[in-house]
């Protein structure tokens, strides 16, 4: 069964640094997500991507978030500079038509220290 | 008033048992509805799309009733494997369609 594959699986970093999270999403699907999820609260929309740009993101995705695919087969987050509260489970899903269910990846804990 | 509504449970049922979960939502332009299981500390994973006129997946029955803004999901001859938290999914509505709200999930605990 095709996967939503998703790096690293654990990332530990510094208030104020830089972070990119990693997302390969199922190769034939078109709409790709990003969500948070901090723990023990629900999850959360950032941001959609379609025919590579944003169409649509959440008041979570302010201006210290942004998202690319610069291969045709990543899609990245990068948060620039992060802050204690932005630690969360991040999770990149993709789907093959909009408003379809999506398949999510197993996600990325991002602790910030 | 909160996008997506369910109740947290926990809702704990022996094994064989038949359970049902509701879930409300506020936006009335909204199209697009699922069921997702989430096991702890993992991802959500797809469990059902929302039809309007219900749909069945084995043991699975989702319903929607757009009047009252509800959708239901049934569980019958539960399993333990069914243990899991139960999240209500719903899109935006007009001008967000590819936004999708989760509720907060209703737990389920299924006991031998």
């Amino acid at each position: 069964e095709p996967e939503v594959t998703q790096t690293p699986s654990h990332q530990v970093t510094q208030m104020g640094q830089e972070v990119i999270l990693r997302c390969v999403p199922i190769s034939n699907h078109l709409y790709f997500y990003w969500y948070r999820q901090i723990l023990g609260q629900k999850v959360e929309f950032l941001v959609s991507f379609y025919n590579n740009e944003i169409s649509e993101k959440s008041e979570i995705f302010d201006d210290q978030f942004s998202v690319e695919r610069p291969d045709g087969s990543n899609f990245t987050l990068k948060i620039r500079s992060t802050k204690l509260e932005d630690s969360a489970m991040y999770f990149c899903a993709s789907s093959l038509q909009a408003n379809y269910g999506y398949t999510f990846g197993s996600g990325t804990r991002l602790t910030v220290v | 008033r909160k996008e997506v509504e369910q109740d947290p449970g926990p809702f704990n049922v022996p094994e064989g048992a038949t359970v049902a979960f509701n879930c409300t939502y506020s936006n009335s332009a909204s199209q697009s509805f699922f069921w997702y299981r989430q096991d702890c500390r993992k991802e959500p994973k797809l469990l059902m799309s929302v039809y309007s006129s219900g749909n069945e997946d084995g043991r699975f029955t989702a319903q929607l009733n757009r009047a009252s803004q509800y959708i239901s999901l049934l569980i019958r001859d539960s399993k333990l494997s069914d243990s899991a938290t139960y999240l209500c999914v719903v899109n935006g509505g007009r001008g967000n369609f590819n936004k999708f709200y989760f509720g907060s999930g209703t737990k389920l605990n299924v006991k031998p």
